[in-house]
């Protein structure tokens, strides 16, 4: 299995900020011949199913904010959030299916 | 729209049985491989079973290997997850989702079905 691990758990950022949450794979999860990462971020609010962000590493889904973007390649992710709005506290999850789908712990982001 | 909607959770004891429903509509049902997630409570996500379109390609997780089974009915545009044999670390909202491409990663969630395993 490829693990996912999450960092932080939680962070607390003030309105109109930036939020940043890591995400790494046990192992790469680039496939080589297509140069895709097979990684996807959700986010989760509370009472409510898991939403979909971005997929392929950086593809932000439609209708999601650009305030939302994704990064990394091969082993590291980031999901970074700028200009945070209140909207935006839930708990955010990483998640690779180069394999088996996996996700990662979460990471709970709040309003300082 | 996409419209997922689980039903059959409840409580269960130890040892019972449970079948999961999940009722797909706007989109061509057969056409999507479906899955089952879930998530203890206040506790993170777990891909427990998915299945192709067609129903030939099955994937379970370790954790629910030789007690669930999935299924799904294409003229009834259903999915289906039978749990046998329930622990009490089977307790769980239960979340049918639709995966876009084949992928393995999610773009629909229905609401989410509770299982509870307690005596």
């Amino acid at each position: 299995d490829i693990v996912m691990t999450q960092s932080p758990d939680s962070l607390a950022v003030s309105l109109g900020e930036r939020a940043t949450i890591n995400c790494k794979s046990s192992q790469s999860i680039l496939y080589i011949s297509s140069n895709k990462n097979y990684l996807a971020w959700y986010q989760q609010k509370p009472g409510q199913p898991p939403k979909l962000l971005i997929s392929w590493a950086s593809t932000r889904e439609s209708g999601v904010p650009d305030r939302f973007s994704g990064s990394g390649s091969g082993t590291d992710f980031t999901l970074t959030i700028n200009n945070l709005q209140a909207e935006d506290v839930a708990v955010y999850y990483c998640q690779q299916y180069y394999s088996a789908p996996f996700f990662g712990g979460g990471t709970k982001v709040e309003i300082k | 729209q996409v419209q997922l909607v689980e039903s059959g959770g409840g409580l269960v004891k130890p040892g019972g049985s449970l079948r999961l429903s999940c009722a797909a509509s706007g989109f061509t049902f057969s056409d999507y491989y479906m899955s089952w997630i879930r998530q203890a409570p206040g506790k993170g996500l777990e891909c427990v079973s998915y299945i192709s379109g067609s129903g030939k390609t099955l994937y379970y997780a370790d954790s629910v290997k030789g007690r669930f089974t999935i299924s799904r009915d294409n003229a009834k545009n259903s999915l289906y997850l039978q749990m046998n044999s329930l622990r009490a670390e089977d307790t769980a909202v239960y979340y049918c989702a639709r995966d876009p491409d084949s992928g393995y990663y999610f773009d629909y969630w229905g609401q989410g079905t509770l299982v509870t395993v307690s005596s």
